[in-house]
């Protein structure tokens, strides 16, 4: 069956980095892209962007542009979200999903929590 | 951007009712590319329906959907126990955006 698994949860600084990971397995990776989701405690879901596990094209929100990079590595099925310049409203729980417009399976959530 | 909003914010309801959900966007969503998706506490969302009113794999038949243009609902029939959770609409036809979510809680 299709399972995207997410690494753990993340505490970060103001101004620091954070890479999130999302290993796919019960398909072929190449085959869909990967979809980027946010959600700030308590609020909705916000589209951060996806990337083309076909050919490595990324499209992202106007909102982090130059702020974020998705990459993937095809030989692990292994999808990245790297965030800079952290802020304390970018605590949030990050989801990849299958899929560049609808997204029909996705990751456990990471938390990744911005506090100094 | 499409900027999608969802009403009503909360749903009160009981096992057995009807659920009728709306979601209204601020410029057409072309060919119909509006799917829902349902998010139960500490979950990831699901994939309920697109294309306005095709199901995703699995999902009961008594999710609908409707609509188009600006408009758009969704309707459970009947709610189960499982059916209480958060309910979101999303647009892909144009860079995707969420709406901010409809709560059907138990009365």
């Amino acid at each position: 069956q299709v399972q995207l698994v997410q690494s753990g949860a993340e505490v970060k600084k103001p101004g620091a980095s954070v890479k999130v990971s999302c290993k796919a397995s019960g398909y072929t990776f190449t085959s869909y892209g990967i979809t980027w989701v946010r959600q700030a405690p308590g609020q909705g879901l916000e589209w951060m962007g996806w990337i083309s596990t076909y050919n490595g094209n990324a499209n992202y929100a106007q909102k982090f542009q130059g702020r974020v990079t998705m990459t993937t590595d095809t030989s692990t099925s292994t999808a990245y979200m790297d965030l800079r310049s952290l802020k304390s409203d970018d605590t949030a729980v990050y989801y990849c999903a299958r899929g560049p417009i609808i997204f029909d399976s996705w990751g456990q959530g990471t938390l990744v929590t911005v506090s100094s | 951007e499409i900027v999608l909003t969802q009403s009503p914010g909360t749903l009160s309801l009981s096992a057995g009712e009807r659920a009728t959900l709306s979601c209204r966007a601020s410029q057409s969503v072309s060919s119909s590319k509006l799917a829902w998706y349902q998010q139960k506490p500490g979950q990831a969302p699901r994939l309920l329906m697109y294309g306005v009113s095709t199901r995703a794999i699995g999902i009961p038949d008594r999710f609908s959907g409707r609509g188009s243009g600006t408009d758009f609902t969704l309707t459970i029939s009947r709610l189960e126990p499982e059916d209480f959770a958060v309910y979101y609409c999303q647009q892909y036809g144009n860079s995707p955006t969420f709406g901010g979510g409809t709560k059907v809680g138990i009365k």
